[in-house]
């Protein structure tokens, strides 16, 4: 069965650094997501992006959180300065359609460890 | 803001057992419920996904269930067996646009 696929799956950076997340998602899929996990909360929405553009965002992806679709297959999330509070598990998703009857597919994530 | 919680945080039970996960939101004006399972250190796998005109959806031994006038979602795991141990989430859209709240989840652990 297709799955989305995450790289790497464990990223340790220090504060400040810039980092790339990279995913691949399902190939006919046309909707992308990036949720987080900060270890022992609930699971949040980033942002979701269609036809090389956001089409939402949530009040975490601020400035310092940017994502592309640099080819026909990547996905990327990029953190340009992380702070500690970055540290979390970031999950990839995709959906062949938006919203009502078409269900996410995550991917298994990126440990994103900021010291 | 959308709230979503889940009853209980974790439960134990022998293999065999039914049982029934609850989950409920504030707001009720959802466009559709999904239910995932999550295994440690691993990523989502979407279990079932009701449409808000819908009540209920099955897929092998689980059935959902959804009313969204009382705010209130129910996960039914028939015949429970130790490989269905997992924590398990419920996430609502309230636009559209795969832009999910989640809830904590609870722990299912199965004994065998």
């Amino acid at each position: 069965e297709p799955e989305v696929t995450q790289t790497p799956s464990h990223q340790v950076t220090q504060m400040g650094q810039e980092v790339i997340l990279r995913c691949v998602p399902i190939s006919n899929h046309l909707y992308f997501y990036w949720y987080r996990q900060i270890l022992g909360q609930k699971v949040e929405f980033l942002v979701s992006f269609y036809n090389n553009e956001i089409s939402e965002k949530s009040e975490i992806f601020d400035d310092q959180f940017s994502v592309e679709r640099p080819d026909g297959s990547n996905f990327t999330l990029k953190i340009r300065s992380t702070k500690l509070e970055d540290s979390a598990m970031y999950f990839c998703a995709s959906s062949e359609r938006g919203g009502e009857i078409s269900p996410l597919h995550f991917g298994n994530g990126t440990r994103l460890t900021v010291t | 803001k959308q709230e979503v919680t889940q009853i209980p945080a974790a439960l134990s039970v022998p293999e065999g057992e039914n049982l029934v996960l609850n989950c409920s939101f504030t707001d009720s004006a959802i466009y559709n419920l999904q239910w995932f399972r999550q295994d440690p250190g691993k990523g989502l796998t979407s279990l079932l996904l009701i449409q808000s005109s819908q009540r209920e959806q099955t897929s092998g031994r689980l059935n959902a269930s959804l009313d969204k006038s009382s705010g209130r979602s129910t996960l039914y795991i028939a015949a429970s067996q130790p490989g269905d141990s997992a924590t398990y989430l419920c996430a609502v859209d309230l636009y559209n646009f795969n832009k999910f709240y989640f809830g904590s989840g609870t722990k299912l652990n199965v004994k065998p």
